[in-house]
């Protein structure tokens, strides 16, 4: 069964203290992996989408990897402008419809 | 990036009656759109694709007569939720793809009471 797991489930940083985000994933004929962020009440916005294993993406403070098991979300130097609730996605060849994740919390405090 | 709305953007109803929601893609046409509930703290569950012009596919335990779907015109999906009652109380959310990304619309927060 196709499956999307994001941890850790919250993450409490320091301005400044830089960590990453995990989702792993098991789909069967992936098509893309995606990342968005939400803020609370808000839809998810788009952020990166990488298709291939070793494939590399940033922006900002943000970087995104992908692994055949598993892709990555750095944040580097964190401000509390980036907590939000950072949310990974698999879509598949069949149907282009999309997994997520349940999502990672993330506090940036000052 | 595309913009997605929707319309409400939340919306509040007696139990038993039903609620329209609309999806528009502003400034790209979209032959498929996306419907996705989530419930508090939990993340996104795709719940049907609405397909402009034809019938919407819907998931797996979801009530294709309770969640009637019409996708009319390229830029335009509706999901009607009737007979709606507390348990249909979510935030819903709308996207749409362009070259192979989903952009989600705002939301619809529905309170049912």
């Amino acid at each position: 069964e196709d499956q999307v797991t994001q941890s850790p489930e919250a993450l409490r940083l320091q301005e400044g203290e830089s960590s990453s985000l995990n989702c792993s994933y098991t789909v069967s004929g992936l098509r893309g992996l995606f990342w968005y962020r939400q803020d609370p009440g808000k839809g998810p916005e788009f952020l990166f989408t990488l298709y291939s294993a070793g494939e590399e993406k940033e922006k900002e403070r943000l970087k995104a990897t992908l692994t055949k098991k598993e892709s990555f979300l750095h944040i580097t130097a964190p401000k509390p402008e980036d907590s939000a609730t950072y949310l990974c996605a698999a879509s598949r060849h069949v149907n282009n419809d999309m997994r997520f994740g349940a999502g990672t919390r993330l506090t940036v405090k000052p | 990036g595309a913009v997605v709305s929707q319309h409400p953007s939340w919306v509040i109803c007696k139990s038993g009656t039903s609620v329209k929601i609309e999806c528009r893609s502003l400034d790209f046409q979209a032959t498929t759109m996306f419907w996705y509930r989530q419930f508090p703290k939990q993340s996104l569950m795709l719940m049907a694709t609405s397909n402009e012009g034809s019938k919407a596919t819907y998931e797996q335990g979801v009530e294709k007569d309770k969640f009637l779907i019409n996708h009319a015109s390229l830029t335009l999906s509706t999901l009607t939720v009737t007979s709606a009652h507390p348990e249909d109380s979510s935030f819903y959310i709308c996207s749409a793809t362009v070259r192979e990304t989903q952009y989600f619309g705002p939301g619809t927060r529905l309170l049912v009471l």
